[in-house]
């Protein structure tokens, strides 16, 4: 058990709607990312964020946001939803921002869209 | 093509066999290099963790990094029936800023085999 908790598992949705993910990390750590997996991209960076504050950016669409609560939880948004955003979306949370810091997974969540 | 190449198997092996996986990369920045495995329906699990070139062993598994090939292998000894998982490959790049972003490998299927 990495520590790190998302949910919910599975969410199957269709076109054009609107799902939240979220993700509460490691006890003590304070940065969170995001990441998805698809079968023909492997895992993509989306976003960071530290202590509340985004850190970086990766492939992350417009339709996509996400933030950080007070109590270092995450969130991820994603809207206007399409055929191709069906895709494991992975949390991970390090204890600090700065490269090179070992990140630690969660188990997922699978959406699908219909 | 994409910064980090992982041959995306499967391999076959027999309980027994030494393993070895290896991601090859293009971007001399990366600085910091893991291995993280992952079995079907569950996130990546961080196994190894190095800094710049060199090796590091840990029980059963070795990793090693070849700056000058820009080239990283894992070993796993005495591999097991249990080690049947998804190995990926992941490095992050020393930046000026924050930000700890991981590139990630594509994985490798290994099945081992009683």
């Amino acid at each position: 058990d990495s520590g790190v908790t998302q949910t919910p598992k599975h969410l199957i949705t269709a076109t054009g709607q609107r799902v939240t993910l979220r993700c509460s990390p490691r006890s003590g750590d304070l940065s969170v990312y995001w990441y998805q997996q698809s079968l023909d991209q492997g895992l993509q960076f989306l976003i960071q964020y530290y202590n509340g504050e985004e850190r970086a950016k990766g492939n992350i669409l417009e339709r996509f946001s996400a933030q950080q609560f007070p109590d270092l939880h995450s969130e991820l948004n994603l809207s206007s939803l399409e055929l191709g955003d069906s895709a494991l979306y992975f949390c991970a949370s390090s204890v600090g921002s700065r490269e090179g810091q070992p990140q630690h997974f969660g188990d997922g969540t699978r959406l699908s869209i219909l | 093509q994409k910064e980090v190449e992982q041959d995306p198997g499967p391999l076959s092996v027999p309980e027994g066999a030494i393993v070895s996986l290896n991601c090859t990369y293009s971007n001399s920045a990366f600085q910091y290099f893991m291995w993280y495995r992952q079995y079907s329906r569950k996130g990546p699990e961080l196994l190894m963790y190095t800094y710049s070139s060199g090796n590091k062993e840990d029980g059963r598994f070795t990793a090693q990094v070849d700056k000058s090939s820009k080239y990283i292998s894992l070993f796993i000894r005495d591999s097991q029936p249990s080690d049947s998982a998804t190995y990926l490959c992941a490095m992050s790049q020393i930046n000026t800023g924050t930000a700890s972003k991981l590139t990630f490998g594509t994985g490798t299927r290994l099945q081992v085999t009683l």
